[in-house]
This record gives structure tokens, C-alpha cells and sequence, in this order.
């Protein structure tokens, strides 16, 4: 089974500040179709999560472009370049590669 | 507008079953795969299953397999998760997503609400 880190489980952010959050899978999340299968949702308190980035660095639509994600093959971050209120919450990556696994999630909060 | 609508959950004793329906509208069900992910109490999420968008196809999370079955009728757009033998570790808040698509389009971009199973004696 594939295995999924978060680096850290949490994080407190001074508005306006950049934040970083890294995903580590245990193997390669590149299939031979070319794509890389990791995702990251949010999931604001008292909501289900929401679609953030899709195959790495697909901003789903609506998402701000304060958000990115960046990597290859197991090392993945989110970054979120300027936080702000409305961004905390728990952030999770997940893998579709083989079946489907989330990381532990990383509680975004602001100082 | 997708809506993603559980049912069906709520407190049963430990052994017993339950079965939660996901009612999709809003997008071609039947273009995409399907998935269970739940959420037990102040922890994260864990994946419980995916079916492919024709039905043909089942995967189980180790936690459920034996015990769970997912299963769709693309006819009503309805996604179900048929769950035997609970126990209190089901114990989670069930939310059903919309997963792969068949054709090039956004997959897990919409989630259902979730519904609440409460497995206790």
C-alpha cells in the first residue's frame, strides 16, 4: 500500500506570510500515462474537504492562485504564498495511483 | 449545480448493517467512478471504496473489505455503500465524491455532505 506524509501536522501563519506544507509518498505516483496522481484538498472547519490541486499543479477552478503545488515522483508541496483568514483548516494530499490513501492532514492555523 | 446528497446513516448496535445511498445530479453519473470516504470523530480522512463509473469494478480499503460492498445504480444516479457486520470503529462521518472520470474532466471535485454512522451498544 502506498503510504502518504504530511510535513508538519500543523502550522500557525501570520497573515500575509507565506506557508508550505510537503507530502511524501512511500512510492512513485507516476503512471505510465504520463500523469502524477496526487492531489490536495482543503477542509475548512464544520465542511467536507474541497479540491484545491489536482495531478500536482492543476489549480482546480475557483481556487486562488495565492495556491500552487510543485514536485515529482514522491516529493510534492503545497504552497500557499500569502495566507489569509479564510485559508485555515486542514489541508490533505491524497494518492490515486494505486486504490486511494490520504496523508494525516496539516491544521492550518493564523497567529 | 452538482449536488452530492448521503443518506442513511445512524446509530446501530455493533454487528449490525446499514446501508447509505448517495444521490448525484447535476453531472453524467455514469461518466465517472465513485467513492466512500469517511471521517471518524476529530481524525482525518480515510478512504473506504471506489467503483468504477460502469460498476464492474470494486476497490476496498483493508479496514472494510468482507464487510462493506459499494455498489451503483447508474439509472438513478445513485451511489451505495452496503455495510455488514459494523463495528465501532466504523464510528465516522460518510461522505461519497465524485472520482475518475471516463473522459478528460476534473475528478474529485465535488464531495457530498456526508452522513453520520454511530456504531454503539
Amino acid at each position: 500500500d502506498i503510504v502518504m506524509t504530511q510535513t508538519p501536522l500543523s502550522l500557525s501563519v501570520t497573515p500575509g506570510q507565506p506557508a508550505s506544507i510537503s507530502c511524501k509518498s512511500s512510492q512513485s505516483l507516476l503512471h505510465s500515462d504520463g500523469k502524477t496522481y496526487l492531489y490536495w484538498f482543503l477542509q475548512k472547519p464544520g465542511q467536507s474537504p474541497q479540491l484545491l490541486m489536482y495531478e500536482v499543479s492543476n489549480r482546480f477552478s475557483g481556487v486562488p492562485d495565492r495556491f500552487s503545488g510543485s514536485g515529482s515522483g514522491t516529493d510534492f508541496t503545497l504552497k500557499i504564498s500569502r495566507v489569509e483568514a479564510e485559508d485555515v483548516g486542514v489541508y490533505y494530499c491524497m494518492q490515486s495511483l494505486q486504490f486511494r490513501t490520504f496523508g494525516q492532514g496539516t491544521k492550518v492555523e493564523i497567529k | 449545480e452538482v449536488q452530492l446528497l448521503e443518506s442513511g446513516g445512524g446509530l446501530v448496535q455493533p454487528g449490525e448493517s446499514l446501508r447509505l445511498s448517495c444521490a448525484a445530479s447535476g453531472f453524467t453519473f455514469s461518466s465517472y467512478a465513485m467513492s466512500w470516504v469517511r471521517q471518524a470523530p476529530g481524525r482525518g480522512l480515510e478512504w473506504v471504496s471506489t467503483i468504477s463509473s460502469s460498476g464492474g469494478d470494486t476497490y476496498y480499503a483493508d479496514s472494510v473489505k468482507g464487510r462493506f460492498t459499494i455498489s451503483r445504480d447508474n439509472s438513478k444516479s445513485t451511489l451505495y455503500l452496503h455495510m455488514n457486520g459494523l463495528r465501532a470503529e466504523d464510528t465516522a462521518v460518510y461522505h461519497c465524491a465524485k472520482d475518475e472520470p471516463v473522459v478528460t474532466a476534473t475528478p474529485w471535485d465535488y464531495w457530498g455532505q456526508g452522513t453520520l454512522v454511530t456504531v454503539s451498544s
